[in-house]
């Protein structure tokens, strides 16, 4: 139980093109969405929490009208990229928590956005 | 802010021998979660372990186990009978009462034959 997919798992795109991350709790309605970025080498980055139906809260730092959060229902959750840049290839990680239940956060494959 | 360190980049163990993670914290909360999470060359986040901070018993599962040093802020994961299939990089992170996970910047645990 507790499955989160993430799609695609990867994805190449052009400079200045939009790409969107689709993020789905399988077999659970999860409250709390977080989306993650992940450099080489490097630790995850919380970039923003999302609560179904309301605004994505994001983290200092991270721009709004770059990485669109959209938590339109309690086992989907979507990242857009808005206008992508070579600097914003990473690995995005998303996750999420169970209604009412346990305190862990169980997480998805992760997605590796490549921009040219 | 809540502020987690793992002071060891890589770690190497034989094969069933035992090796101990370190991971410290800072915070001003009284209650808190505690996780070692498990990231293989697959990248999929795996929980290993968690502690609640008003437990005092260590947290055990199977062969891994934590040494939860509650007022020096120390969290250590030991993996005891490590296998091949341990190695990964771990990561520990802290639970802020916004649900967020403040991780550390992780440990790549290397297992030798």
């Amino acid at each position: 139980g507790a499955v989160v997919s993430q799609h695609p798992s990867r994805v190449i795109c052009k400079s200045g093109t939009s790409v969107k991350i689709e993020c789905r709790s399988l077999d659970f309605q999860a409250t709390t969405m977080f989306w993650y970025r992940q450099f080489p080498k490097q630790s995850l980055m919380l970039m923003a929490t999302s609560n179904e139906g309301s605004k994505a809260t994001y983290e200092q730092g991270v721009e709004k009208d770059k990485f669109l959060i959209n938590h339109a229902s309690l086992t989907l959750s979507t990242l857009t990229v808005t206008s992508a840049h070579p600097e914003d290839s990473s690995f995005y990680i998303c996750s999420a928590s169970l209604v009412g239940g346990r305190v862990e956060q169980f997480f998805g494959p992760g997605t590796r956005l490549t921009v040219l | 802010a809540q502020t987690v360190t793992q002071s060891q980049p890589e770690m190497s163990v034989q094969e069933a021998e035992t090796v101990t993670l370190s991971c410290t914290y800072d915070t001003s909360e009284s209650d808190y979660y505690l996780f070692w999470y498990k990231q293989p060359p697959s990248r999929q986040m795996i929980l290993v372990i968690r502690q609640e901070a008003y437990k005092q018993q260590n947290a055990t599962e199977n062969r891994f186990s934590v040494n939860f040093q509650k007022a020096a802020k120390s969290f250590s994961l030991k993996i005891s009978d490590s296998q091949l299939g341990d190695a990964a990089m771990y990561f520990c992170a802290y639970r802020t009462g916004a649900q967020k996970l403040v991780f550390g910047q992780g440990t790549r645990l290397t297992i030798n034959p």
